[in-house]
């Protein structure tokens, strides 16, 4: 079955770690992005890349960092330098722009940085 | 700021009941989608509804899009206790941006 695999689904850290959060797709999508989702809140786009080794910046990039070496890995890594790094992740991938085709997301990552 | 808001922020109805859900949005759009999400879980893509279309139904989903008025909304007919997730628009802008924007959601309840 194709689809977007993240993992671990709960991921625990101390403050200060640098921790990287797994997206792999199987359904060979070129546009792939990283989503913040807080409690009782909607998405808010971190990184995203359209083509393998380009990425850009979001809405809420600093303290964050992210590398497209394959078509299927997106890797994010939250750095110590995230403020407030405790969240629910989200990684999502089209066959277009997002804004011209829909987002199949994984299920999700949730970080806790105490 | 979020391009897209949601409202009601929550809705509770019986099962069997229809939902109406809608999203405003502030500026000019190629489309708008709706997704829906589980506790815990990532998003579904339920419909994309292009900025030239007025109407477009799937299954028991009906989406509406009203570009004067910069709003959509989403019908859910004969509500099942399965329906109950977060429903997100997201604004596709009219720009070659790469990105769609989400809302903050409405929360469904349906009782059983």
């Amino acid at each position: 079955d194709g689809g977007i695999t993240q993992s671990p689904k709960y991921l625990f850290r101390k403050e200060g770690q640098n921790v990287t959060l797994s997206c792999e797709q199987n359904l060979n999508h070129d546009a792939m992005y990283w989503y913040r989702q807080d409690p009782g809140q909607g998405l808010r786009l971190i990184y995203y890349s359209q083509i393998v080794n380009d990425f850009q910046k979001g809405d809420i990039a600093e303290g964050y960092s992210v590398s497209r070496e394959k078509k299927e890995s997106f890797p994010l890594t939250v750095t110590s330098a995230q403020k407030n790094p405790t969240a629910f992740y989200l990684c999502a991938s089209s066959w277009g722009s997002s804004y011209n085709s829909p987002l199949h997301f994984g299920n999700g990552t949730r970080l806790t940085v105490t | 700021s979020q391009q897209g808001e949601e409202d009601p922020q929550a809705l509770s109805i019986q099962e069997g009941e229809n939902a109406t859900m809608n999203c405003s949005y502030k500026t000019s759009i190629n489309n708008l989608q709706w997704y829906r999400q589980n506790s815990g879980r990532g998003l579904v893509h339920l419909i994309l509804i292009r900025s030239n279309e007025r109407e477009k139904h799937s299954g028991r989903l009906r989406v509406t899009l009203d570009t004067s008025k910069k709003s959509s909304s989403l019908l859910i007919t004969a509500s099942r206790a399965a329906d109950t997730a977060s429903y997100f628009c997201a604004t596709g802008p009219n720009t070659n941006a790469g990105k769609s924007t989400f809302g903050d959601g409405t929360t469904l309840t349906v009782k059983p």
